[in-house]
């Protein structure tokens, strides 16, 4: 199956330092990748479409400038945290779509950010 | 506003018996909703889906079952194997299938 390869795993920053998260799709090209945030115990929020060659969509709620957004290529999309706070502390996710792959959306395997 | 929700944290079934997970949404314009499995360490990955057009969708072990009236939707799963604990995220779209609304997630362990 495709994969989505997300790095790094887990990373511990001092606050006010920005962090930045890749998201790869290995074997396919994907025009759109989405990035999701959950805290402990809640849903999968979804923060933001990232479209390739042009500007993230954000959703309602969702600071653009301090949650960057670059999807420079067909197979990359990196989500930056800028200036990190402790309450942004939380698992960062992305997916990639797959054209004419129907419902499926390939997930990386996730980001755990600990601002200290 | 949480539009999707899954009121059961965790559920525990014995290897074998089936395991029924509830899902319940609030926004009438879903019309495609999805269950995804995810192990520790691992993002999620699809399991199976259903439209809104059906009630009922099938996939070997894992039926999906829909109640567009109650606003409801489970996965059934039968019989359970120890491979099936993981936790099984519900989700719903509108329109826009990529762009998806998730429970909060069911972790299910299934006992020997």
């Amino acid at each position: 199956g495709a994969v989505v390869s997300q790095h790094p795993s887990w990373v511990i920053c001092k606050s006010g330092t920005s962090v930045k998260i890749e998201c790869r799709s290995l074997d396919f090209q994907a025009t759109t990748m989405f990035w999701y945030r959950q805290f402990p115990k809640q849903s999968l929020m979804l923060m933001a479409t990232s479209n390739e060659g042009s500007k993230a969509t954000y959703e309602q709620g969702v600071e653009k400038d301090k949650f960057l957004i670059n999807h420079a290529s067909l197979t990359l999309s990196t989500l930056t945290v800028t200036s990190a706070h402790p309450e942004d502390s939380s698992f960062y996710i992305c997916s990639a779509m797959i054209q004419g792959l129907g419902e499926k959306l390939f997930f990386g395997s996730g980001t755990q950010l600990s601002v200290l | 506003d949480q539009q999707v929700k899954q009121n059961s944290p965790s559920l525990s079934v014995q290897e074998g018996r089936i395991s029924i997970l509830n899902c319940d949404y609030t926004n009438s314009m879903f019309d495609y909703f999805l269950w995804y499995k995810k192990y520790p360490a691992e993002g999620p990955t699809f399991l199976i889906s259903i439209s809104s057009i059906k009630d009922k969708n099938e996939d070997g072990r894992f039926t999906v079952f829909l109640n567009k009236s109650a606003k409801h939707l489970s996965l059934h799963i039968v019989p359970s194997q120890p491979g099936d604990s993981a936790v099984y995220f519900c989700a719903a779209s509108a329109n826009s299938w990529g762009k998806l609304q998730f429970g909060a997630g069911t972790q299910v362990v299934v006992t020997p």
